[in-house]
This record gives structure tokens, C-alpha cells and sequence, in this order.
């Protein structure tokens, strides 16, 4: 059973551009989250989502950032007009429900130039 | 609001020592404690979790930590640390009632010199 899946890995970004970071969560996991790790911080929750619905997306900055997860497919992190303090380092986990544990992905690594 | 608080941004041991790693919760209720450690450029590992039951939870790796409630605290122990255990550790809390955000410490990193 392959854990979460990020890809890429690595991604940048010139200053303007869009980034679409994809999760793929763990085989029969319906619950995913997204989280930022800034430079020397802890992460920090971003948005929740379920097949087709956001259920909380009270971490995303109010603008470019947007999130879905669609009924097939990964879920997708979309930035627009990408700046310098987007850099970071974003984290997908996944669940199966509402239990306590979430598996984490490896991450993707965003650089904006 | 839950929140969490891993008081030391590093610590440093010698190989073979006993490795200690701070964490304190503050949350609603009972709480759900986790721990991950981070290696350079790797995602998120998952070392052990305290839901509920003993106070003293072994995870991977050797690793184990203690739930102590009258303290609000979790902290993270193994009894020989190994160069092999240098990475950044997370202490993490989530409420069991309706909320599923996690919330995690700033990190502590451990180094352990040969």
C-alpha cells in the first residue's frame, strides 16, 4: 500500500507564475490536508477537504491560494501569482475518516525566484 | 484553541546518552499527542501517538514518550541516542471532538555527536 504521494518534489517558480502542487493520498483514504512549513517554523494547517467538498479552509491566505479534490483524481494546492513568501515547503496527509492519525507525504518544496 | 510548545530549538547529546525532547499541550478536553521526526530534505515520519491508555507509549526506532496530564506535557525520550537520530523532531496535539486540525510545535533539533 503506497503511502501519500507529492509530486513534485521540488518545484520553482519565477515571481507571477502559478504552482500546482498534487497529493495523492493512501489507498482508501477519502480526508486530506494540506500544510505549510515555512522556513525554521512548525507546520501549519492550511485546508481540509473531502471527495468534491472543502470542509475547512480557514488556513489558506484569503487570496491565489485555492484547493480542491476532486471525485477522481489527486488533490490539487493551486497558487497564483506565486511571491518570494510562498516559498516553503507544503505537506499533504491523508485519512480514511475521522480518526485521530494522518499519514504525511514527503512534501513538495516551493522556490520562488 | 489548541496549541503546543516545544521549548528547546536544540539539543545536543553525546552518542550513547539519554536523549530528551520537551513538549507541552494545551487543549480542550483530552487530547490526541503525536510525534514525527523530520530528516534533512525528507517529509514528515511518524513516530509514535498517545490516544488514550498507558501513559508511557513506545513508537519507532526505539523511541518512547509519557503522557503526563497533571503537567500538560509529552515529552519524547530514548535511552541511547545514535548519530542516526540527528534530524527535527515534532510534537504535535489534536482534539479528539470535532476537530481534526493538527497543531504543531516550533520543532527541536537534535544532534547527536559521535
Amino acid at each position: 500500500n503506497a503511502g501519500v504521494m507529492q509530486n513534485p518534489r521540488h518545484l520553482v517558480r519565477r515571481r507571477g507564475q502559478e504552482a500546482r502542487l498534487r497529493c495523492s493520498p493512501m489507498k482508501g483514504h477519502s480526508h486530506v490536508y494540506w500544510y505549510r512549513q515555512l522556513p525554521e517554523e512548525g507546520l501549519k494547517f492550511m485546508v481540509y477537504l473531502q471527495k468534491e467538498n472543502i470542509i475547512d479552509e480557514s488556513g489558506m491566505p484569503k487570496e491565489r491560494f485555492s484547493a480542491e479534490f476532486p471525485k477522481e483524481g489527486p488533490s490539487i494546492l493551486r497558487i497564483q501569482q506565486v511571491v518570494r513568501g510562498d516559498s516553503a515547503a507544503y505537506f499533504c496527509a491523508s485519512s480514511p475518516g475521522g480518526g485521530p492519525e494522518a499519514f504525511f507525504g514527503q512534501g513538495t518544496r516551493l522556490t520562488v525566484v | 484553541a489548541q496549541s503546543v510548545a516545544q521549548p528547546e530549538d536544540q539539543v545536543n547529546v553525546a552518542e550513547g546518552n539519554p536523549l530528551t525532547v520537551k513538549c507541552t499541550y494545551s487543549v480542550s478536553g483530552n487530547p490526541y499527542l503525536f510525534w514525527y521526526v523530520q530528516y534533512p530534505n525528507r517529509g514528515l515520519q511518524f513516530l509514535l501517538k498517545y490516544i488514550t491508555g498507558d501513559n508511557l507509549v513506545k513508537g519507532s526506532y526505539g523511541f518512547e514518550a509519557e503522557f503526563n496530564k497533571s503537567q500538560t506535557s509529552f515529552h519524547l525520550k530514548k535511552p541511547s541516542a545514535l548519530v542516526s537520530d540527528s534530524a527535527l523532531y515534532f510534537c504535535a496535539v489534536r482534539q479528539p471532538s470535532n476537530d481534526y486540525k493538527l497543531s504543531f510545535g516550533a520543532g527541536t533539533t537534535v544532534t547527536v555527536r559521535a
